[in-house]
C-alpha cells in the first residue's frame, strides 16, 4: 500500500537558520505530493504542492521537489522565523482524485529568537 | 467565510455517551472526508463519501456512524464513546478528480 516517512521531529532551529525536513514514500503509479502545516492549535492548511515527477512546490519562502527517482519531496526553507514553528506533514494522493490523504507522522518545528 | 467549518471546536463528555460533530463546506466540493488525529499527531483517513454515498470506510469501529444529508455537509455520529476516541477528528473535502484537501480547524474530543 501506498505510505509515507517523514523524518522523525521535534526540530529545533534558531531564527534564520536553515530547514529541511526528509520525505520519503512509497506508492503505485505517479502519486501527487503535499506538505500542509499545522500553527499550533489549528488546523491543517496546505503549505505547497507537486503533481508530477521534477515539479517544484513552493510557497512562504518553502520549497519542495517532486523527486521520481528517490522517491522523495523534501521540505526546504532558507531562512526559518519563529512564526514558522508548527508541525509540518508530507502526504500523498493517488492521482485519480477523490482518495484520502496518506500523511506521514508529521515533524515538529520550533524555532527559538 | 470559513470554507470547510466544524462543529463543535472542544467537545469533552464522559465515557458511554453519545455525541455528533458536524462539518459543512461550502466550496461547492463533491467529496468529503474525516480524519482521526491521535494523541501522537498521527493523522488516519476514517470514511470517505462521494456525493453523499459512502466509499471508503477504514476499519473503523460499528460505534462511529457517518452521516451525509447532502453533498455540503458530512457529520459523525459516535456512540458509546470510548476513553480511546480521545482524539483531534478533521473534515475535509475536495472536488471530483482533484486531489487537494481543504480541511476544517478540527474538533477535540476528549473523553473522561
Amino acid at each position: 500500500g501506498n505510505s509515507v516517512t517523514q523524518m522523525e521531529g521535534p526540530v529545533t532551529l534558531s531564527e534564520e537558520a536553515f530547514l529541511t525536513i526528509n520525505c520519503t514514500y512509497t506508492a503505485t503509479g505517479y502519486p501527487s505530493l503535499f506538505w500542509y502545516v499545522q500553527y499550533p492549535g489549528e488546523g491543517l492548511q496546505l503549505l505547497l504542492k507537486a503533481t508530477k515527477a521534477d515539479d517544484k512546490g513552493s510557497n512562504k519562502g518553502f520549497e519542495a521537489t517532486y523527486r521520481k527517482e528517490t522517491t522523495s519531496f523534501h521540505l526546504e526553507k532558507g531562512s526559518v522565523q519563529v512564526s514558522d514553528s508548527a508541525v509540518y506533514f508530507c502526504a500523498l494522493s493517488a492521482n485519480s482524485g477523490n482518495t484520502p490523504l496518506v500523511f506521514g507522522k508529521g515533524t515538529r518545528l520550533s524555532v527559538i529568537a | 467565510d470559513t470554507a470547510v467549518s466544524q462543529t463543535p471546536k472542544y467537545l469533552v463528555t464522559q465515557m458511554g455517551n453519545d455525541k455528533s460533530i458536524k462539518c459543512e463546506q461550502n466550496l461547492g466540493h463533491d467529496t468529503m472526508y474525516w480524519y482521526k488525529q491521535d494523541s501522537k499527531k498521527f493523522l488516519k483517513i476514517m470514511f470517505s463519501y462521494n456525493n453523499k454515498e459512502l466509499i471508503i470506510n477504514e476499519t473503523v469501529p460499528n460505534r462511529f456512524s457517518p452521516k451525509s444529508p447532502d453533498k455540503a455537509h458530512l457529520n459523525l455520529h459516535i456512540n458509546s464513546l470510548e476513553l480511546g476516541d480521545s482524539a483531534v477528528y478533521f473534515c475535509a473535502s475536495s472536488q471530483g478528480g482533484q486531489t487537494i484537501q481543504y480541511f476544517g480547524a478540527g474538533t477535540r474530543l476528549s473523553v473522561l
